[in-house]
């Protein structure tokens, strides 16, 4: 069966300062992987996705992943964080062609501070 | 572009009633999904289904029923409502090779 980790419940960081999410997946073939956030009270919103290609994909809000095969980890970055990037973030990855079964870690809180 | 559409937004259920969540897709997605949202543990997937007629079981699908009459729409039923139901409900559409669609989920409270 597969699986997503997400070793980081918590994470604090301060305005202007670089942030990296990671996630770490168990599946047997190509993994189709996503990062969702979700805001308080709100829906999922999708940052990016990989699917094949060029390993480093790049998604909105400023934020990019890079998928490595070798580490089972797709690991998600952002350059500098902004007050507004304060969420829970979501790792997960999808099993079959229609991603209609996704397996989601437990996410990571994100708080920033002034 | 409405997207996906839950209703409703907020419930609050006696332990043994009856209820059912609605979903509905406006993108002509074959596949449609519901998950469950619990703290600490993710998002879990109750029910599936692959087209129209086509639905089947995900992670934990006790104590709820999936039917698929037409592609847009994807109701969940909880057959009689536990306080272990209380949870927030999320219901995703996607397509091949595409990315999952989420609405924006229904807080149930079961008393």
């Amino acid at each position: 069966a597969q699986s997503v980790t997400q070793p980081d419940i918590h994470i604090t960081v301060s305005e202007g300062a670089s942030l990296e999410l990671r996630c770490n997946y168990s599946y047997g073939a190509t993994p189709y992987l996503f990062w969702y956030v979700q805001s308080p009270g709100q829906g999922l919103q999708l940052l990016l996705k990989y699917f094949s290609g060029d390993t480093l994909v790049q998604g909105i809000k400023g934020f990019e992943a890079e998928f490595k095969r070798s580490q089972s980890s797709f690991n998600l970055r952002k350059p500098s964080v902004h007050w507004s990037d304060a969420a829970e973030y979501f790792c997960a990855v999808g099993q079959n062609f229609g991603n209609e079964k996704l397996t989601f870690g437990t996410g990571t809180r994100l708080t920033i501070i002034p | 572009n409405a997207g996906v559409t839950q209703t409703p937004k907020f419930q609050v259920l006696k332990t043994g009633q009856s209820m059912t969540l609605q979903c509905a897709q406006d993108m002509n997605h074959e596949y449609m999904s519901w998950y469950r949202q619990d703290p600490g543990m993710g998002l879990r997937l109750i029910h599936y289904s692959v087209g129209a007629g086509i639905t089947d079981q995900g992670e934990v699908p006790n104590g709820y029923n999936v039917s698929r009459s037409t592609t847009e729409d994807f109701p969940l039923r909880l057959l009689s409502a536990a306080p272990s139901q209380t949870s927030v409900y999320f219901c995703a559409s996607s397509y091949d090779e595409g990315r999952a669609f989420f609405g924006q989920g229904t807080r149930l409270t079961v008393v």
